[in-house]
């Protein structure tokens, strides 16, 4: 158990609809990072908190939205949801600047139909 | 751009054969190299890092070899076995918050 909660582990939803994925990080870790992995892919970077701030974008589509709350936890919005969009969606965590380790939490399915 | 290029894409190796994955990276502040291990259907999980002050570290049957001067590092794992089937990504991070992750490797290892 990396101590990364992720919520819910299963979802599905139909085109066009809109979802939140939830975010617990590990006790005391500043830092959350979002990836969607898709069959058979890597790890796509998605965004970045530290702390509350956006720190980093990768490829994030516009329809994609994250924040981070005062207690660190995150949450990431997909709205206008397209068949394409079925992956997992990971957080990690991780303690901040000068740490490098990051921790993943158990995803979260997400099919859209 | 900062990038760490992985292969091979895919590996599969006999149980108690030696399992070898590789990584480049471009980025000479680059200064933290960890491997991560991911099984189906969960996250992936930290399994051995290094820093470049030293040449290889070894856990068990993983060992990290980093080679400095071609801005290389590699993963081996000993007399793999098939739980160790799993797909594997190496990373790097320039010492800050940021980290770079491979394309991954998915391997084998056939019984």
């Amino acid at each position: 158990d990396s101590g990364v909660t992720q919520t819910p582990k299963h979802l599905i939803t139909a085109t066009g609809q809109r979802v939140t994925l939830r975010c617990s990080p590990r006790s005391g870790d500043l830092s959350v990072y979002w990836y969607q992995q898709s069959l058979d892919q890597g790890l796509q970077f998605l965004i970045h908190y530290y702390n509350g701030e956006e720190r980093a974008k990768g490829n994030i589509l516009e329809r994609f939205s994250a924040q981070q709350f005062p207690d660190l936890h995150s949450e990431l919005n997909l709205s206008s949801l397209e068949l394409g969009d079925s992956a997992l969606y990971f957080c990690a965590s991780g303690q901040g600047r000068l740490i490098n380790t990051i921790y993943f939490g158990e995803g979260s399915w997400l099919t859209v139909v | 751009q900062q990038q760490v290029k992985q292969s091979p894409q895919s590996l599969i190796v006999q149980k108690g054969g030696i399992s070898i994955i590789n990584c480049a990276y471009e980025n000479t502040a680059f200064d933290y190299f960890p491997w991560y291990q991911q099984f189906p259907g969960k996250g992936p999980a930290l399994l051995i890092a290094i820093r470049p002050d030293v040449s290889e570290k070894k856990e068990g049957r993983f060992t990290i070899s980093f080679n400095k001067s071609a801005k290389q590092f590699s993963l081996h794992i000993m007399d793999s076995q098939p739980g160790d089937s799993a797909t594997y990504f190496c990373a790097a991070s320039p010492g800050d918050d940021k980290i770079i992750f491979g394309k991954g490797t998915r391997l084998h290892i056939l019984p």
